[in-house]
């Protein structure tokens, strides 16, 4: 079946600009997550949802940071007025449920996002 | 809170040696999962393998090899005969109750031919 899917690939943009992430996650998999990696870093954890609600948004940085998951499925990420740090690759995963015995998440290809 | 150290950055080897990727980690959870993940050039995470705190048999699948060691908070990782395929950044990573995994900061292999 498919994986998971995130677009665009690569997103160009400046400085005090709105953009928005899609993350697809795998069909039926209730528990979806995003994660931000820096380069040279580990991916870090940003929000989690389990179905529609977000159940840990713990790693959003700030404010400007914000994610949605109105139906269950597709999540959107949205961040408002860019900085230039908020540069880095953000992936999505997605696993069948959470919890500890059934945590296993699958990761998409990613978005690089890029803030001139 | 969590943490996971992968103390080193890159490893170089020439194909068909054993190469041996360290993670210690540190939890106050008593439940808890230990994760390897490979991200190859096209930057995919690519799941290898999920350990739970209470299993600390090794395993072993294929060219590749697990020792999970909670006296130590190791979770290391060999891969045996190594091959080109296997250049890719290694990311050991942990979950405990709350579901969301804390990666180390990656070692990057390269294997030569």
């Amino acid at each position: 079946g498919a994986g998971v899917s995130q677009t665009p690939s690569n997103k160009v943009t400046e400085k005090g600009k709105y953009v928005e992430l899609r993350c697809d996650p795998i069909s039926g998999h209730t528990a979806l997550y995003w994660y931000r990696q820096s380069l040279g870093q580990g991916p870090e954890f940003l929000i989690y949802f389990q179905g529609t609600g977000a159940a840990d948004d713990s790693g959003l940085p700030n404010d400007r940071f914000f994610a949605v998951r109105p139906e269950g499925s597709v999540s959107t990420l949205k961040i408002q007025r860019t900085e230039r740090g908020d540069s880095a690759v953000y992936l999505c995963a997605s696993s069948l449920l959470s919890g500890t015995a059934y945590n296993e998440q699958f990761f998409g290809p990613g978005t690089r996002l890029t803030v001139l | 809170a969590q943490k996971v150290t992968q103390a080193q950055t890159e490893i170089s080897v020439v194909e068909k040696e054993d190469v041996t990727l360290d993670c210690v980690y540190e939890t106050r959870d008593t439940t808890y999962y230990l994760f390897w993940y490979k991200q190859p050039p096209s930057g995919e995470l690519v799941f290898l393998i999920r350990r739970n705190s209470f299993d600390e048999q090794n395993e072993i699948s294929g060219r590749y090899s697990w020792n999970f060691q909670k006296s130590t908070s190791s979770f290391n990782f060999t891969i045996t005969a190594s091959q080109v395929v296997d250049s890719a950044v290694y990311f050991c990573a942990l979950s405990g109750a709350n579901s969301k995994l804390t990666f180390g900061k990656g070692i990057t292999l390269s294997v030569r031919p």
